[in-house]
């Protein structure tokens, strides 16, 4: 069964923090890791892709790495901001362009 | 402006009733995908369409039937509407191929009553 597990599901800082959103994943078979911003009410915002070729993407304070081998992939966030809070979600991709979602990790920057 | 946009934002109807939403994307993208995201904000893929042929169609009831008169455009057609489909439906669009950025339209919230 193909899934994608999001720790922590929720998460508080205060402002200033670097932090780290995890992803596991079950299929070893994977095309791509994905990193996903939702703001509340709204859609998804691509952040990163990784391929699975590649062990880590970076975008200004983003960085995301992949080990395919322990079926893994975090978002590191650094110097947090309040404008960083939103649901953070992984998803990876398969044959023909699928893309399985994690649940998600509701980040909440606190000024 | 450059996006992906699904009509309507909201939609509020009765069980029973037969209702469509619409997506365009202006990215010049040949692949566009739904997906509904459940009350427990999961998202899941319901069809994907290249070039206007059917790639993904997963285990969705026969009555959601999805419509690409064109590239840039990939509708849902949702008959005999039930409780249990009220969800946020989401468009996407990319390039073709397993490695490329999806992106997603806002959304349409669904509520049946």
């Amino acid at each position: 069964k193909q899934e994608v597990t999001q720790i922590p599901a929720a998460l508080s800082v205060p402002e200033g923090e670097n932090l780290v959103l995890n992803c596991s994943f079950t299929d070893s078979a994977i095309y791509n890791l994905q990193w996903f911003r939702q703001d509340p009410g709204k859609g998804l915002t691509s952040l990163l892709l990784i391929q699975s070729s590649q062990r880590e993407q970076t975008s200004g304070r983003l960085n995301a790495s992949l080990d395919k081998s322990s079926g893994r992939s975090t978002l590191y966030i650094a110097a947090s901001q309040p404008g960083d809070s939103a649901t953070y979600l992984c998803a990876h991709g398969n044959q023909g362009g699928k893309l399985i979602f994690g649940q998600g990790t509701e980040l909440s920057v606190k000024p | 402006d450059t996006a992906v946009s699904q009509t309507p934002k909201y939609l509020v109807t009765q069980m029973g009733n037969d209702k469509s939403i619409k997506c365009e994307q202006n990215l010049g993208h040949d692949t566009m995908y739904w997906y509904k995201q459940d009350s427990k904000k999961f998202l899941k893929i319901m069809f994907s369409y290249n070039n206007k042929e059917l790639i993904i169609n997963e285990t969705v009831p026969n009555r959601f039937s999805p419509k690409s008169p064109d590239k840039a455009h990939l509708n849902l057609h949702i008959n005999s509407l039930e409780l249990g489909d009220s969800a946020v439906y989401f468009c996407a669009s990319s390039l073709a191929g397993v490695q490329e950025t999806q992106y997603f339209g806002p959304g349409t919230r669904l509520l049946v009553l």
